[in-house]
Formats: C-alpha cells, sequence, structure tokens
C-alpha cells in the first residue's frame, strides 16, 4: 500500500523557517517523481514545488521561489521541503504528492499543518 | 499562467440527482485535466484524469468529458457519500494549477 506520511509542520513566527519531511512506502520512491502542494484554511489548492526523480530537475511557484528548496534522498525514502523567510500568507496545510507515469497527481499524504504566526 | 475556472462554486443536491460540474481553463489545455474529491480534514482524492479516464477504484458513477477549454464532471446518480468538494486541476509534467472548486451540499 502506498503510504505518504508528511511531519514537521508547526507554528512558527513570521520570518522564520521550517523543514518538511515527507516519509515515503508501499513503492519504489526513486522511480517517482514527487511535488509539494498546499492549502490555507478554507481555501483552495496550490501547487508549489517538483522533483524529478534523481532531483536533477527542479521547479518552483512564483510565490515560494527563492524562498522554499524542495529535495529527496532516494536511500531513505524521503522528500524535504525547506521553508524560509515564512509569512502569514504561508500558513497551510502542505501535501506531499507522489506523481504517476502519466503525470497524475495520484497519491497524497495526509498533510502537515503549518502556522506562520506571532 | 493558465487559470482554471470552476462553475458553480457551491451547488445543492438530494441523493439520486444527476450532478455536473463545468471547469473552463483559460487557454487549451488538450486533454491534460484531472478531477479530485476533498472531504474536510482529508487530503484530494483522484477521480479522473486526461479529462475521462477513471481511476481505479473510483466508482462508475463519476465520468469526465471535455478538450481543449471546457470540461465536466458528471456525477450519474449522487451518494450520501459523494458530498464533498471538488476541484480540476490542468496539469504538465512538473505542475499544475487548480479551479477554486465546487462545493456539493445536500440541498
Amino acid at each position: 500500500e502506498v503510504q505518504l506520511v508528511e511531519s514537521g509542520g508547526h507554528l512558527v513566527q513570521p520570518g522564520g523557517s521550517l523543514r518538511l519531511s515527507c516519509a515515503a512506502s508501499g513503492f519504489t520512491f526513486s522511480s517517482y517523481s514527487m511535488n509539494w502542494v498546499r492549502q490555507a484554511p478554507g481555501k483552495g489548492l496550490e501547487w508549489l514545488s517538483y522533483i524529478s526523480t534523481s532531483g536533477g530537475t527542479i521547479y518552483y511557484a512564483d510565490s515560494v521561489k527563492g524562498r522554499f528548496t524542495i529535495s529527496r534522498d532516494n536511500a531513505k525514502n524521503s522528500l524535504y521541503l525547506q521553508t524560509n523567510s515564512l509569512r502569514a500568507e504561508d500558513t497551510a496545510v502542505y501535501y506531499c504528492v507522489r506523481r504517476s507515469s502519466d503525470w497524475n497527481f495520484d497519491y497524497w499524504g495526509q498533510g502537515t499543518l503549518v502556522t506562520v504566526s506571532s | 499562467d493558465i487559470q482554471m475556472t470552476q462553475s458553480p462554486s457551491t451547488l445543492s443536491a438530494s441523493v439520486g440527482d444527476r450532478v455536473t460540474i463545468t471547469c473552463r481553463a483559460s487557454q487549451s489545455i488538450s486533454s491534460w485535466l484531472a478531477w479530485y474529491q476533498q472531504k474536510p480534514g482529508k487530503a484530494p482524492k483522484l477521480l479522473i484524469y486526461k479529462a475521462s479516464s477513471l481511476e481505479s477504484g473510483v466508482p462508475s458513477r463519476f465520468s469526465g468529458s471535455g478538450s481543449g477549454t471546457e470540461f465536466t464532471l458528471t456525477i450519474s446518480s449522487l451518494q450520501p457519500d459523494d458530498f464533498a468538494t471538488y476541484y480540476c486541476q490542468q496539469y504538465n509534467f512538473y505542475s499544475g494549477t487548480f479551479g477554486q472548486g465546487t462545493k456539493v451540499e445536500f440541498k
């Protein structure tokens, strides 16, 4: 069974940093590209970042470019999102999402909540 | 950037109703369109991909159609488990833009 389990979200002050993690199991992690998607409270879904299977190709949404860094460790079956210079508008549930070979966002984690507030 | 617009934002329906949700793209996306269902406090669940392909395990009462800029999600006979928020999404190999969502609620 495919499982994606996010962790690392909590309350942080504006300007602070957090490292989000996603532990993958039930599939060959190194064979799949991965994404981060977030959802602000009561709002819609926003794609944030993409990383290829090897980590050699990375993309970001304009809203987080220069502040967030995606990475992966295929030996540890883990995906990461380093979030810096956090703002109130970054408050959201952050989801780790697998991309299928057909480019679908086919499996989602349960999400981890990041709250940016003083 | 491609914008996705769903209508309606809220839909009131009863069990057994046929429900249709529309999604429009600001430019042609061919058939690179997916539909998701999300329940409160849960992650989105993929229902339809490539505009009309049913994801494995999804009931056949869900169907998708369209290409280019106009797409439709249809639930042929609404079931109690289907009351949720539905999102369309255009996607490519690295990103995806979501519509604002359509909440299907009890009439």
